[in-house]
């Protein structure tokens, strides 16, 4: 089966302290792609990242870096010095193909609270 | 650059009334394109997919039907709303179906 678990449900921190979002996924797939999105207050779903499923490369991007490690089926987010503008829902999300089109199985989410 | 929009932003409705949301993408032809919902508690769910006109998969039998009558457009719809139909509607497109989909800014209905 397809799944996405984001075992946090809410994470509180305070401004400039490092905080990792975490991610397991479970797929039967070879290949496969997963995803990172945020969701602020306004509720549009922004993409933030994507990773294909032969390429275990950690990224960074700015504040933002990703590790994925297919030994433990997991793709973690951190954020390095948080600011009060990262506050927002983040999903982990797995793209599955079948019949023609992609599904994205998406996480729970986690909701980040970036206090000043 | 491709940008994708929704109307109506919000919806307020009354049980048994009937549905019309609609999703447009800019800037790209023959995008694949999806509806998803977001319940209360923020799981997200897909409902229907579309990989070109009048070509339409549905994930969720239920109430709502979904279509797509031009390349770039793509309409939710139901005859007869449900309380368990209020939620936050995203429509999403993407290139091919392994592409990243990227979202609209949605459309939060409440079925009164």
């Amino acid at each position: 089966a397809q799944k996405v678990t984001q075992a946090q449900t809410e994470i509180s921190v305070v401004e400039k302290e490092d905080v990792t979002l975490d991610c397991v996924y479970e797929t039967r797939d070879t290949t496969y792609y997963l995803f990172w999105y945020k969701q602020p207050p306004s509720g549009e779903l922004v993409f933030l990242i994507r990773r294909n499923s032969f390429d275990e490369q950690n990224e960074i991007s700015g504040r933002y870096s990703w590790n994925f490690q297919k030994s433990t089926s997991s793709f973690n987010f951190t954020i390095t010095a948080s600011q009060v503008v990262d506050s927002a829902v983040y999903f982990c999300a797995l793209l599955t193909l079948y019949n023609q089109g992609g599904k994205l199985i998406f996480g729970q989410g986690t909701e980040l609270s970036v206090k000043p | 650059s491709q940008t994708i929009h929704q109307w109506p932003a919000t919806l307020v409705q009354p049980v048994g009334s009937p549905l019309s949301l609609e999703c447009t993408v800019e800037g790209t032809s023959n995008p694949n394109l999806y509806w998803y919902r977001q319940a209360a508690g923020r799981g997200l769910q897909l409902l229907f997919y579309s990989v070109g006109i009048g070509q339409i998969s549905s994930e969720v039998p239920q109430n709502l039907s979904a279509s797509r009558p031009q390349d770039r457009q793509f309409i939710l719809s139901s005859k007869k709303l449900l309380l368990s139909d209020s939620g936050f509607y995203l429509c999403a497109w993407s290139v091919r179906v392994a592409d990243t989909q990227y979202f609209g800014p949605g459309t939060r209905l409440t079925v009164l």
